[in-house]
């Protein structure tokens, strides 16, 4: 198994710009969720999603749209692109809710 | 709302020496408690988690955590620290096990630093 996969590793965006952070799971899992990771701040979730065509909002949901289509995929969307948003993002399944979620590598992005 | 305190956002300790990092919770009920780790470039690993079967919990790499409910912590020890504990650590709590949302709340991290 690959686990939670994530691409890019690494992306420079200018304020405005859009694009989708990826992130796949090939262990079936029913939850996926999203959060960005700033100094100082720990992590705080973005969005989340407990199966295929449901998603709700977390923490700190603005300037992010999510979808889950299918069970393996859960993309992350960024509309227009703001500094604020810099940040290294990572994806996390689960079997169900409340089981330990399992963490990808991490996207870092630079918003200029 | 649920909230999570790590006391010490830098901790150093030699090696050989015990490790303690600490952690505090905010909850009304039981929650579940995690403590993740984070090597450098890398993403979230887990080290343990308390369900409430047993307040010493045991996890990877000899690290263990002890839940105390009277003083809602979660502090996570190891008797000897090595050279490849030097990482940043993470506790996390659910974020209300009967909402049923799956939700972690991390606390801030504590990177240890583990001198030779």
């Amino acid at each position: 198994n690959a686990g939670v996969t994530q691409t890019p590793k690494f992306q420079v965006l200018k304020t405005g710009q859009s694009m989708t952070l990826q992130c796949a799971q090939d262990m079936n899992h029913e939850y996926m969720s999203w959060y960005r990771q700033d100094p100082g701040m720990g992590l705080r979730l973005i969005h989340y999603s407990v199966g295929a065509g449901i998603t709700d909002q977390g923490e700190v949901p603005n300037g992010y749209n999510v979808s889950r289509s299918t069970t393996e995929d859960f993309p992350l969307r960024l509309l227009s692109a703001a500094p604020s948003q810099t940040s290294v993002y990572f994806c996390a399944s689960s079997y169900e809710v409340g089981e330990t979620q399992y963490f990808g590598p991490g996207t870092r992005l630079l918003v200029l | 709302a649920q909230s999570v305190t790590q006391l010490g956002s830098h901790v150093s300790v030699s090696e050989g020496a015990l490790v303690l990092l600490r952690c505090n919770y905010s909850s009304s009920v039981p929650p579940y408690l995690f403590w993740y780790v984070q090597y450098p470039n890398q993403g979230l690993q887990l080290l343990l988690k308390y369900t409430s079967a047993a307040t010493l919990v045991k996890g990877i790499n000899g690290f263990e955590a002890e839940f105390k409910k009277s003083e809602t912590s979660f502090h996570l020890t190891k008797p000897s620290a090595h050279m490849s504990d030097a990482a940043e650590y993470f506790c996390a709590v659910s974020d209300d096990n009967s909402s049923n949302t799956g939700k972690l709340i991390f606390g801030q991290g504590t990177t240890l630093q583990v001198k030779p």
